[in-house]
């Protein structure tokens, strides 16, 4: 079956780094693009950055752009989000998707999400 | 950007009772829009993809509608496992924006 598996959050102070993983298995990982939203505690979702299939395309939302790195190791199923000179605006969970597009028939959407992974930023 | 907005915020309802719940994008995304479950503590669910389209496996007394603009989510009978936030999403255009949720309680 299908599994995304976060991990790598924790307990960080404002400025320094931290990297998130993600571990898929069920599938072939390598024909899918990847996202990572987000949530802030009590708020609702946001889209954080994509990765296409093969890594060659990547995108990034406003808020962490310049920050936040988006890349895959599609030898060993894993994606990974590398954060640098975290806020503490940036303490959310945060979730890898599968993006599931069939873009002729209108059709865009995440399938499955991993359980989350928490991060707080605080001195 | 594409705007999101959902209404209602939040919504009491019985067991049993029919619930709509809206939403409403910015600007035209065609029919992609999907539509989300997520309960406490655990990660969205995907209930509808392309607006209208039953993802496998949930059960049918949920249901979606509209293109262009406007959508809803519809359930049909209520049962005490559908107390939880609804998101709408738009995936026409990144960001893929939410709106910015329902939750549904036990009236």
């Amino acid at each position: 079956q299908v599994q995304l598996v976060e991990s790598g959050g924790g307990v960080v102070q404002p400025g320094r780094s931290l990297r998130l993983s993600c571990a898929a298995s069920g599938f072939t990982f390598s024909n899918y693009a990847i996202h990572w939203f987000r949530q802030a505690p009590g708020k609702g979702l946001e889209w954080v950055a994509v990765i296409s299939y093969d890594g060659s395309g990547k995108s990034y939302a406003d808020s962490v752009k310049g920050r936040f790195t988006i890349s895959r190791d599609n030898s060993n199923s894993t994606l990974y989000l590398q954060m640098s000179s975290l806020r503490a605006e940036d303490t959310a969970v945060y979730y890898c998707a599968r993006e599931l597009a069939i873009i002729a028939a209108g059709r865009r959407e995440f399938d499955y999400w991993g359980q989350g992974t928490l991060v707080t930023v605080s001195s | 950007d594409i705007q999101m907005t959902q209404s209602p915020s939040s919504l009491s309802a019985s067991v049993g009772d029919r619930v709509t719940i809206t939403c409403r994008a910015s600007q035209t995304i065609s029919s992609f829009l999907n539509w989300y479950q997520q309960k406490l503590g655990r990660a969205p669910k995907l209930l509808i993809n392309t607006a209208s389209g039953l993802q496998s496996g949930v059960p049918s007394r949920f249901s979606g509608s509209g293109s262009g603009t406007g959508f809803t989510l519809t359930i049909s009978s209520l049962q005490p496992e559908d107390f939880a936030t609804y998101y709408c999403q738009q995936t026409y255009n990144p960001p893929y924006t939410f709106g910015q949720g329902t939750k549904l309680e036990i009236k």
